[in-house]
């Protein structure tokens, strides 16, 4: 079975650009996580997909970052402009099956620097 | 509110040695809890997970984790460290939110392990 799949796996950009990740869950499965993971912290979660629904955006710093899960499936974070704080490590996740305490498995994260 | 606490954010141990990462965690909610392994560069494993059956709960790579409810912990053991064994482990619990769970994680226990 494949995994979360994350792209790009490194990105480098300047302060107040923009930058777009991709992430493709686990077939199948229903729920669709985006992490925000910073130097030296454990993941912090940004934004919860429920198939094509939002169902927790509320870590998401919504004046700079915007999420969305077209038809379910494969989902794309966007931050636009970017800030120096913004480096970090993105993590996505899914799991299944719906509701429950389930586990969540995580892609290889796309790590980006903000100049 | 739930939390999680790890203990110690380096431990060191020598090639052989008992490995023993701490985990304290609030919980309003009977818990579910999970330990998680990260490798350099990659995203995060499941190493165990704590689900309200067996409260010693055996994983992969010879880890294992007791969860003590008086004690509110979930520690995670292995007999005899490895040298592969190095990396940043992070404990998790998981918070009801809105009908859906969020995974909430410690701050994480990066492991070394020396000759």
């Amino acid at each position: 079975e494949a995994g979360v799949a994350q792209s790009p796996r490194y990105k480098i950009i300047e302060k107040r650009q923009s930058v777009a990740f991709w992430c493709n869950p686990i077939s199948g499965h229903a729920t669709l996580y985006w992490y925000q993971q910073i130097l030296g912290q454990g993941p912090k979660l940004l934004i919860q997909f429920q198939n094509n629904g939002v169902v927790d955006d509320s870590q998401l710093p919504k004046d700079r970052f915007s999420a969305e899960r077209l038809k379910g499936v494969d989902s794309t974070l966007k931050i636009q402009p970017a800030k120096l704080e913004d480096s970090a490590v993105y993590l996505c996740a899914s799991s299944s099956p719906l509701g429950g305490r389930e586990t969540q498995y995580f892609g290889p994260g796309t790590r980006l620097l903000v100049l | 509110a739930q939390s999680v606490t790890q203990l110690g954010s380096h431990v060191s141990v020598s090639e052989g040695a008992l490995v023993l990462l701490r985990c304290n965690y609030s919980s309003s909610v009977p818990p579910y809890l999970f330990w998680y392994v990260q490798y350099p560069n990659q995203g995060l494993q499941l190493l165990l997970k704590y689900t309200s059956a067996a409260t010693l709960v055996k994983g992969i790579n010879g880890f294992e984790a007791e969860f003590k409810k008086s004690e509110t912990s979930f520690h995670l053991t292995k007999p005899s460290a490895h040298m592969s064994d190095a990396a940043e482990y992070f404990c998790a619990v998981t918070l009801p939110s809105g009908g859906y769970n969020k995974l909430i994680f410690g701050a994480g226990t990066r492991l070394a392990v020396h000759p």
